[in-house]
Parts: structure tokens; sequence; C-alpha cells
């Protein structure tokens, strides 16, 4: 099993470009998610998918659109690049989001993003 | 407002001594507390989580502890490594399964 893999590792954007980061995840987890994690801070959540077909705002959501396009897929779009959205950007996956139980999340490598 | 801090920001230790990091946090209602590994370029791994209930967890050389009454964690690290070397992040999870990130704490191990 490969886990959660994310594509591409780097990426270089100038301000205005858009581009999607792409997800997959094949331990057969219902629920996705998307994080951004800077420099001096904790990370934070931008989308998430708790089930194949939904998708929720997280923390910082502006700027940002996702798709669930399957149970094992799971994207991040930038419409419009800022420099402020330069982070590295981690896919993660858990059988379930419900309360109550551990809900472990499994992490991909990451993405690093560099808006110009 | 929930947060969870982090101490030390950062710390050398010499292979083959003992750490212990620390985890402050305000995340309520409280569900259970993660240790997170992360290798530099590399996601972040679980160590252990603990719920309310749970004092200490052990993983390896690696020791949690829990103290629910004053919100705090520690993560105790035995016999270092040079692969310990990494940064270890606290994570609370609150009903509802949200999650709230430490900044983590830098670890490196040296020779």
């Amino acid at each position: 099993n490969a886990g959660v893999t994310q594509t591409p590792k780097f990426q270089v954007l100038k301000t205005g470009q858009s581009m999607t980061l792409q997800c997959a995840q094949d331990m057969n987890h219902n629920s996705m998610y998307w994080y951004r994690q800077d420099p001096g801070m904790g990370l934070r959540l931008i989308y998430y998918s708790a089930s194949e077909g939904t998708t929720d705002k997280g923390e910082v959501p502006n700027g940002y659109n996702v798709s669930r396009l399957n149970k094992r897929e799971f994207s991040l779009r930038l419409e419009s690049a800022a420099p402020s959205q330069t982070s590295v950007y981690f896919c993660a996956s858990s059988e379930a989001r419900s309360s109550g139980n551990y809900n472990e999340q499994f992490f991909g490598p990451g993405t690093r993003l560099t808006v110009l | 407002k929930n947060q969870v801090e982090q101490s030390p920001q950062s710390l050398i230790i010499l292979e083959g001594k003992n750490c212990t990091l620390q985890c402050n946090y305000t995340v309520s209602p409280f569900s259970n507390l993660r240790w997170y590994k992360q290798d530099t370029g590399r996601g972040p791994v679980s160590l252990t989580i603990m719920t309310f209930s749970e004092n200490t967890k052990s993983n390896g050389r690696y020791t949690a502890t829990l103290d629910a009454d004053t919100k705090q964690s520690s993560l105790h690290i035995t016999a270092s490594q040079l692969s310990d070397s990494a940064s270890y992040i606290c994570v609370v999870s609150a009903y509802g399964n949200k999650l709230v990130f430490g900044a983590g704490t830098i670890l490196r191990v040296k020779s």
C-alpha cells in the first residue's frame, strides 16, 4: 500500500496563475483533508471531505476550492495564486470523521508551493 | 480559544541522552491527544494517541504522558538516536474531530 500520495512534490507559480494539487489514498478511507503548514505555526485545515460526495470548509478556505472526485481522490485548486499561499500543503485521510473516536489521520508527503 | 502550545521551540541533545518535550492545551471539549513525528520534507506520522482516561502510553523509546486536570502532556524520548531528529507535533482533538495542532518542537540529535 502506498498510503496517501500527493502530486506534485514541488511547484513554483507566478501570482495569478492557477493550479490543482492532487491527492489519492489506497486505504479505503471515507474522510480526506487538506492542510497547509507555515513556519512557526501548526497545521491549519483548509477543506475536508467527510465522505464521498461531500466537502466542507475548514479554518482557512479562502482562495481555495476542492473536489472529491471519488472515494480515493481529493484535489485542491488555487484559482488565482497569491504570495500568501506560499506554503507546504498536506493531504490526509482517515476512516471516518465521526465524533468520539480516535479517527487517526494519515498524511501524505506534502507539496511545497512557492508563489512569486 | 482552542490552542495548543509546545515547548521548547527547538532542542539540541547528544546522541544517547534523554529529553522531554512539553505540550499545554486549552482545547475543549477534549477527546484525545496525539503526538506526531515529522521528518524533514515528510508528512507527520502518528506516535501515540491518548484519551482522557489514559495517563501514559509508550511506543518503543517514546513515552507520552497526559494530565487532563492540568491540560498538559509530555513526550519523553529515551536513549536518543540520530534518527530521532525531527519535528514533534502535539495535536489535541475536540469532540466532532476538530484537530488543533501545536507548532511543534524541532529536535536535533548530535553525534
